[in-house]
């Protein structure tokens, strides 16, 4: 079975400062894996998603990810954050035997400071 | 267009009550998923449909919970009784297909609070 871990449960950047927050996953075989960002009370926005190709991805927000097979790591990123980006951001992964099913990671909960 | 809808967006219940959840997927689309969130635990998958017809409900906690799905447009997670461990967000989320990788939109959610 796939799991994910997000090893930051917390993490505090200056706004202006680069972001950089890591993800691991564990599956066999290629796997889907996503970005969701979850703002106080709301439900979970799709950031961006990998399946395939060019390892880099780009999202909303100006956020990317990059994939790295040998690291087993989806990490995101964004070069200058803003206050408007404390959330909190779940990694997933999704397994080509198990439909669109996906499992989350614990999550990591970014604050900006001014 | 309007996204995953959930009703209500807050309920407060006592132990021992039965309480419904409510969801509209995105029209159109044919997968739903409902989600819990708490903080020990995060974010669990409860049980999955496509087409209308569960696929995966391992992780319904136990017979406490039960979930419907009478058509493509409104999903129901009832808990009876229910308890005070129960609280937490309960999140609907729908998807185009079931294909690997089709992206889920989640609902606001329903943050439960069982006294």
């Amino acid at each position: 079975a796939q799991s994910v871990t997000q090893p930051d449960i917390h993490i505090t950047v200056s706004e202006g400062a680069s972001l950089e927050l890591r993800c691991n996953y564990s599956y066999g075989a290629t796997p889907y894996l996503f970005w969701y960002v979850q703002s106080p009370g709301q439900g979970l926005q799709l950031l961006l998603k990998y399946f395939s190709g060019d390892t880099l991805v780009q999202g909303i927000k100006g956020f990317e990810a990059e994939f790295k097979r040998s690291q087993s790591s989806f990490n995101l990123r964004k070069p200058s954050v803003h206050w408007s980006d404390a959330a909190e951001y779940f990694c997933a992964v999704g397994a080509t035997d198990a439909g669109n099913m996906l499992t989350f990671g614990g999550g990591t909960r970014l604050m900006v400071k001014p | 267009d309007a996204g995953v809808i959930q009703s209500p967006r807050h309920e407060v219940t006592e132990m021992g009550q039965e309480v419904t959840l409510r969801c509209k997927p995105i029209s159109g689309h044919n997968s739903l998923f409902w989600y819990r969130q708490t903080m020990m635990r995060g974010l669990e998958l409860l049980i999955y449909f496509n087409n209308n017809v569960p696929i995966d409900d391992s992780g319904m906690p136990e017979d406490r919970f039960s979930a419907k799905m009478p058509n493509a447009s409104f999903s129901t997670l009832k808990i009876q009784p229910s308890e005070p461990r129960d609280s937490a967000v309960y999140f609907c989320a729908s998807s185009l297909g079931g294909a690997p990788g089709d992206t889920q939109y989640f609902g606001p959610g329903t943050r439960l609070t069982v006294l």
